[in-house]
Formats: C-alpha cells, sequence, structure tokens
C-alpha cells in the first residue's frame, strides 16, 4: 500500500529541470508532497486532492491523475537548496489509510 | 510563532527501559501523528489521534504507547517490547485529515 516513487535518486546540476513520480495501487483521494532535508524533518510542499489538478509555486510544482493513481512533482531550474529527500504521501480514497511513498533523493551540484 | 516541539533531541537508552518522548504543538491541531525513520528509509506511522482521549494504530504499533489528554500533547513511549527502538521518530499534526502535516524537529533515539 505504501506509494512507489522513482527514480530513487538522481543528480542534478544547477539549473537543470528533475521530475519525480509517485504511483499508487489504490484509489487515491489526496497527495502530499514533502522536501527533508538531512537530519531535519520534513516540510510540507503541496496537497493534490482528487479532481487532477495542477499545483505550484515559483518553480515547484505538481500534477495528480486521479485516473492513473500518480502524482508527479515538477522542479524547474533546479537551486542548491533543491537538494534533499521527495516524499509523496497518499491518502486513499475509501478510509482514512494515508502512506508515505519510498523517497527520492535528489542532489544539486553546482 | 505556532509550532510542534518535540524533547527531547537525542535519547539515549538502555536496553529494558522504558522511555518517553514529549510531543507539544500549539496550533490549535486536532490531529496528531508519530512515525519512525530508519537510516536511508521513509516514515511508518506508529500511531495516531483525530481527537482527545482517542487514538488509533498504525502499521508499527507493536512496542509502542501513546495518551492524548490534551489537544495539544502526545506523548509516545517506547516500551522494553520494542525490540528495534534506534530510530529517528517524529511527530506531526495536521488541521485534520487531508490537511498538509508539520512536523517537529524529531528525536533521535540511540540504545545502549
Amino acid at each position: 500500500q505504501q506509494p512507489v516513487q522513482s527514480p530513487q535518486a538522481v543528480i542534478l546540476r544547477e539549473g537543470e529541470d528533475a521530475v519525480i513520480n509517485c504511483s499508487s495501487s489504490k484509489a487515491l483521494y489526496s497527495v502530499h508532497w514533502y522536501r527533508q532535508k538531512h537530519g531535519e524533518a520534513p516540510v510540507f510542499l503541496m496537497i493534490l486532492l482528487k479532481g487532477g489538478e495542477q499545483k505550484g509555486h515559483e518553480k515547484i510544482s505538481a500534477s495528480f491523475n486521479e485516473k492513473k493513481q500518480q502524482s508527479s512533482l515538477y522542479l524547474t531550474a533546479s537551486q542548491l537548496s533543491y537538494s534533499g529527500t521527495y516524499f509523496c504521501g497518499t491518502e486513499g480514497d475509501t478510509g482514512n489509510q494515508f502512506y508515505f511513498g519510498t523517497g527520492t533523493s535528489l542532489t544539486v551540484i553546482p | 510563532d505556532g509550532g510542534i516541539t518535540q524533547s527531547p533531541k537525542y535519547l539515549f537508552r538502555k536496553e529494558g527501559q522504558n522511555v518517553t518522548l514529549s510531543c507539544e504543538q500549539n496550533l490549535n491541531h486536532d490531529a496528531m501523528y508519530w512515525y519512525r525513520q530508519d537510516p536511508g528509509q521513509g516514515l511508518r506511522l506508529i500511531y495516531y489521534s483525530q481527537i482527545v482521549n482517542d487514538f488509533q494504530k498504525g502499521d508499527i504499533a507493536e512496542g509502542y504507547s501513546v495518551s492524548r489528554e490534551k489537544k495539544e500533547s502526545f506523548p509516545l513511549t517506547v516500551t522494553s517490547a520494542q525490540k528495534n527502538p534506534t530510530a529517528f521518530y517524529l511527530c506531526a499534526s495536521s488541521i485534520k485529515r487531508s490537511y498538509g502535516y508539520t512536523f517537529g524537529s524529531g528525536t533521535r533515539l540511540t540504545v545502549v
């Protein structure tokens, strides 16, 4: 029931773009995205609700395809501060089950 | 400023001892959660509470206990029954289900 993220790890140069995917085997009501820097707590980025919406701010945005039970996080013109591990979290369409994904390690280098 | 305070930041426990991790929030959030994170891994749910005096087991509740006597507080006790307690423990809260989580800074527990 844990959503699967891909890729597991990615290394980018400053200014490059990245896409992180989150896939679930269950019908979803919502998808959350978080970023965690090493040794710190995860920080909430955004939440997408059932309805196939796309959200974002500045250079980080996300989409949610409820039919495919997938979400993607888009990071454009990456900055050094974007480095960290990105987690999606999914809430099922039935019941209250919420699971964090497997995580994607993203490293931005100069 | 509102937020979640976890204490202590580092905790060392001898085998066979119970220890309690503190989690306090002043965000007026109804829901609170405890997660365990092992090195290089994701977050696994231990317990959660959606209202005072009520809580539910998560996926890995064995060896842990919680209480929710006040809206602001959700302490986690790691009992001697938890065979592998060394981990990073994160407390989180949200206004309610389907809202984003705010996390505390975590407690790193080590069994010595």
